[in-house]
């Protein structure tokens, strides 16, 4: 059964405080990680999507990071407008466009 | 272009009532789905079309029925609503149905009393 673990729950920033989160997985045969960002009483929305280890990509503050275990969204110099819920969720190579999500971590950006 | 779009925003339901969630898209995706997103659980799928006239179930299926009988629209229908069924409902969509990425609509809040 693919199991998406996504950590720390919460994360409480200062502006300009760089951190990163963590997607760890188990997937017969990853197809594509996925990250989404999600704003309270919205639907997700994409960010990127990852298909092999040490694949890296970058959209403004934010880089996400691939190995065959975990993937990383690296958040550098966040703003106030970074706070929200950032999924992660994974696609199996057998399983169509279905999507494993992990629970998600809440970012608060305080200015 | 509006992407995705799901009807009603909230609704409140009684238990033992039926609905429909509305879901349509504009952009000639394939492939369309919807999950539930309870607090704790992340995001699970509860049923799939990968096109018009084919839908399957997904990981939560139970207590609800869907129908593809146009590429645009994908309804939810909740047959006799349980208080189990209160949650936020999304709608999603993608062009082809391997590997693709998926485009989620605004969601539906649904409360079951």
């Amino acid at each position: 059964e693919d199991q998406v673990t996504q950590s720390p729950e919460a994360l409480r920033l200062q502006e300009g405080e760089s951190s990163s989160l963590n997607c760890s997985y188990t997937v017969s045969g990853l197809r594509g990680l996925f990250w989404y960002r999600q704003d309270p009483g919205k639907g997700p929305e994409f960010l990127f999507t990852l298909y092999s280890a040490g694949e890296e990509k970058e959209k403004e503050r934010l880089k996400a990071t691939l190995t065959k275990k975990e993937s990383f969204l690296h958040i550098t110099a966040p703003k106030p407008e970074d706070s929200a819920t950032y999924l992660c969720a994974v696609q199996a190579q057998a399983a169509g466009n279905k999507l494993t999500f992990g629970g998600g971590t809440r970012v608060l950006v305080k200015p | 272009n509006a992407g995705v779009t799901q009807t009603p925003k909230f609704q409140v339901l009684k238990t033992g009532q039926s609905m429909t969630l509305q879901c349509a898209q504009d952009m000639n995706h394939e492939y369309m789905s919807w999950y539930r997103q309870d607090p704790g659980m992340g995001l699970r799928l509860i049923h799939y079309s990968v096109g018009a006239g084919i839908t399957d179930q997904g990981e939560v299926p139970n207590g609800y029925n869907v129908s593809r009988s146009t590429t645009e629209d994908f309804p939810l229908r909740l047959l006799s609503a349980a208080p189990s069924q209160t949650s936020v409902y999304f709608c999603a969509s993608s062009y082809g149905a391997n590997g693709n990425t998926i485009y989620f609509g605004e969601g539906s809040w649904l409360t079951v009393v």
